[in-house]
């Protein structure tokens, strides 16, 4: 089976500043892996997917993020944040052999501060 | 642009009502997905749906049910509710084909008292 761990249930950080969410996964067979961001009262957005190919993805909003085989992570990252960026990040694992379910983190929440 | 709409955002129900939470979804999706969502928790997937009539139960199916008569449309139910189905409720959808991408609506807040 997999799990995905997020450690920082919590990360402040000042506008235009950089940031890292860490996410690691667990997984005996190759996967997917997605990041999902969801702003106050809203459902979930993709930010990202890693699917093959390129181990650095980007996404929207100035995000990306690295898949590391070898350390099971896919931290993301911003080089400069934004107010707007507060919200809520779920990364997110699935085996990539036919249909399988989405296993999320339990999330971090991201609080940019003037 | 895909669209999944649910039918409320807020929702108050007794403790013993039956409680019918509905989704929407205008892409042609062949799957469909209930989860909730808790502080601390993550999303939990409740069941899922691969076609019309067909369901699969996820991590924690205990206490609810779903319904699928028609493939743009997928139910959860409620059949007595208790407080500790006070939660966050999102539907999600996603054709059948790589990379399983699921789209998200806005969520029903869920209220037992």
């Amino acid at each position: 089976a997999q799990s995905v761990t997020q450690l920082d249930s919590q990360v402040p950080v000042f506008e235009e500043a950089p940031v890292e969410l860490r996410c690691n996964y667990s997984s005996s067979v190759s996967v997917y892996l997605f990041w999902y961001v969801q702003y106050p009262n809203q459902g979930l957005q993709l930010l990202l997917k890693y699917l093959s190919g390129s181990t650095l993805v980007k996404g929207i909003n100035g995000f990306e993020a690295e898949f590391n085989k070898s350390q099971t992570s896919f931290h993301l990252r911003k080089p400069s944040v934004h107010i707007s960026d507060t919200a809520e990040y779920f990364c997110a694992v699935q085996k990539n052999t036919g249909f399988q379910k989405l296993v999320f983190g339990t999330g971090t929440r991201l609080l940019v501060s003037p | 642009d895909v669209k999944v709409t649910q039918s409320s955002r807020y929702l108050v129900k007794r403790t013993g009502e039956k409680v019918f939470l509905e989704c929407v979804q205008d892409m042609d999706h062949e799957n469909m997905f209930w989860y909730r969502q808790d502080p601390g928790l993550g999303l939990r997937l409740i069941y899922f749906s691969y076609d019309v009539k067909m369901k699969e139960k996820g991590d924690i199916p205990e206490g609810y049910s779903v319904s699928r008569e028609k493939k743009e449309r997928f139910s959860l139910i409620l059949e007595s509710a208790s407080t500790n189905q006070t939660s966050m409720y999102l539907c999600a959808s996603s054709f059948q084909r790589e990379p399983y991408e699921q789209y998200f609506g806005p969520g029903t807040r869920l209220t037992v008292t």
